[in-house]
């Protein structure tokens, strides 16, 4: 079974204290994964996406990688304003079309 | 402002009821997509249409269906609602079949009570 698996559930960081989240997925062939930011009550907001082991992508204060089996989530001295859900989720390349299969997400909180 | 349009932002509503909602894709996108967000189960896939045609189809309930009409907007039909159909409904774009980024709306907030 397809499956995206996000850790830790929650995340509470001091302002400027370096940390990263973790993704593992598990799926038949994988097309790309999809970083996502959201706010409470709102829609999720791209960030990146990685469609091969070793890649990187870097936005602001923000590195994603991958590997064969999982995805980080880099986030360099943190701000109070990174404070937010962050989505992990996994395109298949056997879909006709473009579901996403989403982690249940790390909730992160930067205090200042 | 990721230029997905969805209306209503709230609405309530009494069980068996049915509710319609709406989604404006981006200029130029050619798919809809539908996710449902609930606390217990994140968000879920629920159907992908691409240019007036169904592409894609998750777990979406015999109750709830969609469509994309020719000017590319697409409407979530909800029927026969219960409670634990409250959750954020989502529309997002792409502008091909599938995607390299998708960009989401704001949602609609459903309660039904």
């Amino acid at each position: 079974e397809d499956q995206v698996t996000q850790s830790p559930e929650a995340l509470r960081l001091q302002e400027g204290e370096s940390s990263s989240l973790n993704c593992s997925y598990t799926v038949s062939g994988l097309r790309g994964l999809f970083w996502y930011r959201q706010d409470p009550g709102k829609g999720p907001e791209f960030l990146f996406t990685l469609y091969s082991a070793g890649e990187e992508k870097e936005k602001e204060r923000l590195k994603a990688t991958l590997t064969k089996k999982e995805s980080f989530l880099h986030i360099t001295a943190p701000k109070p304003e990174d404070s937010a859900t962050y989505l992990c989720a996994v395109q298949m390349i056997y879909n006709q079309g473009g579901k996403l299969i989403f982690g249940q997400g790390t909730e992160l909180s930067v205090k200042p | 402002d990721s230029g997905v349009t969805q209306t209503p932002k709230h609405l309530i509503t009494a069980t068996g009821q049915r509710v319609t909602l709406r989604c404006s894709p981006r200029s130029g996108d050619l798919s809809v997509y539908w996710y449902q967000q609930s606390l217990d189960q994140g968000l879920q896939f629920l159907i992908q249409y691409y240019n007036g045609e169904e592409r894609a189809k998750g777990n979406i309930l015999e109750r709830f269906s969609a469509q994309q009409f020719p000017d590319l907007h697409s409407e979530l039909n909800l029927s026969s609602l219960e409670l634990g159909d409250s959750a954020l409904y989502f529309c997002a774009s792409s502008e091909q079949g599938w995607f390299t980024e998708a960009f989401f709306g704001q949602g609609t907030r459903l309660t039904v009570v």
